[in-house]
């Protein structure tokens, strides 16, 4: 039962513009969620988190939003570049836990 | 550089075969983990050590084990693999088990072929 998910496989954006990355997931008990990043080759990398206690965090071109009502947060990069064309991972834990729960992944490009 | 290094990269075994995947790290970290990724799904953890206290997750297949023989090295052994066994697995370490207190650091992977 798959209690991440990320509901597109791929998204293409101009560089430039915003990209939106979106995730959703089914288990009330997570207040901890976090985006990781992968490049082909490579293991995913931490990007950016945020706690159930904010409902925004933002780092430098990356902005996670959270919305606990919806179960729902997105990943917003503004503006996008080349180099950001990566798969982005969503990954939530609850408190007590003692791992992630990853979603399926959304391949990102960026058209230059 | 490599903090997380996995070897190797791409490993082709015969169905039924028993092989060995290896993950190595610089960080010297207390937790290791174990995930296994199949095609266009999410990475699913298998079971990870906090320093050699062995940790497994409820729907492991027996078929996988795993050894920390120390600090530094952890091993994938998956004893009689199947064609489901096909997969990207994922070495991931951290300093502690906490996961939203410590940062889970991967290494690139090994891509399991099982013919």
């Amino acid at each position: 039962d798959q209690q991440v998910k990320q509901n597109s496989p791929s998204l293409s954006v101009q560089e430039g513009r915003i990209s939106i990355l979106n995730c959703d997931y089914t288990n009330s008990m997570f207040d901890y969620f976090l985006w990781y990043k992968k490049y082909p080759a490579e293991g995913p990398t931490f990007l950016i988190s945020i706690s159930s206690i904010k409902d925004k965090n933002e780092d430098g071109r990356f902005t996670v939003f959270l919305n606990k009502s919806a179960k729902h947060l997105s990943l917003h990069i503004v503006p996008s570049q080349p180099g950001d064309s990566a798969v982005y991972f969503c990954a939530a834990s609850a408190e007590q836990g003692n791992q992630f729960y990853f979603g399926t992944g959304t391949s990102l490009t960026v058209i230059p | 550089d490599a903090m997380v290094i996995q070897n190797p990269r791409y490993q082709v075994t015969q169905f039924g075969k028993p092989v060995t995947l290896s993950c190595s790290q610089t960080l010297n970290h207390n937790v290791m983990y174990w995930y296994q990724q199949k095609s266009s799904q999410a990475p699913k953890l298998l079971f990870h050590y906090y320093d050699k206290d062995f940790n497994n997750e409820a729907d492991t297949p027996d078929n996988f084990q795993s050894r920390r023989p120390n600090t530094s090295f952890c091993f994938l052994d998956i004893r009689s693999p199947g064609l489901g066994d096909a997969a990207m697995y994922l070495c991931a370490t951290s300093r502690d088990s906490r996961p939203q207190e410590y940062e889970q650091y991967f290494g690139p992977g090994t891509r399991l072929t099982v013919t």
